[in-house]
């Protein structure tokens, strides 16, 4: 299996911060990576997929970005609801695997 | 609008099997293109993808699972399920189903999960 290895595993911020998650595989992925953003209760959502390609009804202060093994998740402008756990998930090869998440705490 | 919602036993012994379904909403399973998913998500918050079901009954699961796995499908009742055979305490987790798409395994539509703990 790929493993998706997500830092930081958590952050503090305020609102209006950029921030960036950085999620590394163990191998190539090709763009084959989506992300997720969990809120405390509640079940993950897709925010984006395909690497950069933002889902339907997400704000455009998150994008995504990366190649090969390497990706990355931005927050351009933290908002109060942003304040969440953030997982990778890999597509590339069967099985699908996820990240450890990143939590996204207020400073 | 697509709503999943899951279903079964909050508390289940070791050993014992455990069945879940999840009745979709808004959309028809019979009509092909997606996956319909299991994943789960354990005490110390890590996920991890089961398995999914294909409106025609095709499955595919996790190799080597902690516990036997078997998924089928209802599209009469546009209701999908899954059984753990034999589990163990390391099954306590919470239980998601969600829609996977066909060309990429990514998962659009989630249920509110179901909380399971595996104790005697």
């Amino acid at each position: 299996d790929i493993r998706m290895t997500q830092s930081p595993s958590s952050l503090s911020a305020s609102v209006g911060d950029r921030v960036t998650i950085t999620c590394r595989a163990s191998q190539g992925i090709s763009n084959s990576v989506a992300w997720y953003q969990q809120r405390p209760g509640r079940a993950p959502k897709l925010l984006l997929s395909a690497a950069s390609r933002l889902e339907s009804g997400v704000p455009s202060r998150f994008s995504g970005s990366g190649s090969g093994a390497d990706y990355t998740l931005t927050i351009s402008s933290l908002q109060p609801e942003d304040f969440a756990t953030y997982y990778c998930q890999q597509f590339y090869t069967f099985p699908p695997t996820f990240g450890g998440g990143t939590e996204v705490e207020i400073k | 609008q697509v709503q999943l919602q899951e279903s079964g036993p909050g508390l289940v012994k070791p050993s014992q099997p455990l069945s879940l379904t999840c009745t979709v909403s808004g959309a028809s399973i019979s009509s092909g293109g997606h996956y319909w998913t299991w994943i789960r998500q354990f005490p110390g918050k890590g996920l991890e993808w089961l398995g999914y079901v294909y409106y025609n009954g095709n499955t595919r699961y996790k190799p080597s699972p902690q516990s036997p796995i078997s998924m089928s499908v209802d599209t009469s009742n546009n209701q999908f399920s899954l059984q753990l055979h034999d589990v163990t305490a390391a099954d306590t987790a919470v239980y998601y189903c969600a829609r996977g798409m066909v060309w990429s395994q990514t998962f659009d539509y989630w249920g509110q999960g179901i909380r399971v703990t595996v104790s005697s």
